[in-house]
């Protein structure tokens, strides 16, 4: 029962390196999301994947670039790390937002150093 | 004027105490809300929906005031394992995504 898989868990860049943030669900989930979360700000939203085929921008999509990859993967990409992209990086899904919420998954935590 | 905002706290509260936060939001057309639970360091999990009617879950009761814009959540009988940030959470009106306060922190103590 695995829910929501994010990899990695920690991983530190240097400026200007790029590297790929994976999610996994398996629940069936249609829709799928990228948070980034900030002290003092919250979860901001990087981008969604409202089904299979489709990628819209969030609140904050400068700097990333996403792929849905199938029904199940839903992956991040930072092409040239930036210090301003330190964050802690969390995964959803949901198969009915109105009704159900998302579940996360436990977060990437990244440092660009 | 952000989107949901909350009180951050924090609520520094005895074991026992009884316990309110409270959370307004911008959208009128919202149609659905929660409170999620982050403990340190973990993932937000969903603590409960909140319903027109106003709907409680054991020690923990959620209120809606549409009129108002106004979300609550009162947690009776505290315990340490209550400890953690509380996010309201909204719909972003006739859309999938959900919009997040920044949360209140609530520490429980002994």
């Amino acid at each position: 029962n695995a829910g929501v898989t994010q990899t990695p868990k920690f991983q530190v860049l240097k400026t200007g390196q790029s590297m790929t943030l994976q999610c996994a669900q398996d629940m069936n989930h249609n829709s799928m999301y990228w948070y980034r979360q900030d002290p003092g700000m919250g979860l901001r939203l990087i981008y969604y994947s409202a089904s299979e085929g489709t990628t819209d921008k969030g609140e904050v999509p400068n700097g990333y670039n996403v792929s849905r990859l199938n029904k199940r993967e839903f992956s991040l990409r930072l092409e040239s790390a930036a210090p301003s992209q330190t964050s802690v990086y969390f995964c959803a899904s949901s198969e009915g937002v109105s009704v159900y919420g998302y579940t996360f998954g436990s977060g990437t935590r990244l440092t660009v150093v | 004027r952000k989107e949901v905002e909350q009180d951050p706290g924090p609520f520094n509260v005895p074991e026992g105490a009884t316990v309110a936060f409270n959370c307004t939001y911008s959208n009128s057309a919202s149609q659905s809300f929660f409170w999620y639970r982050q403990d340190c360091r973990k993932e937000p999990k969903l603590l409960m929906s909140v319903y027109s009617s106003g709907n409680e879950d054991g020690r923990f009761t959620a209120q809606l005031n549409r009129a108002s814009q106004y979300i609550s959540l009162l947690i009776r009988d505290s315990k340490l394992s209550d400890s953690a940030t509380y996010l309201c959470v909204v719909n972003g009106g006739a859309t999938n995504k959900l919009i997040f306060g920044t949360g209140t922190l609530l520490a429980v103590q002994p």
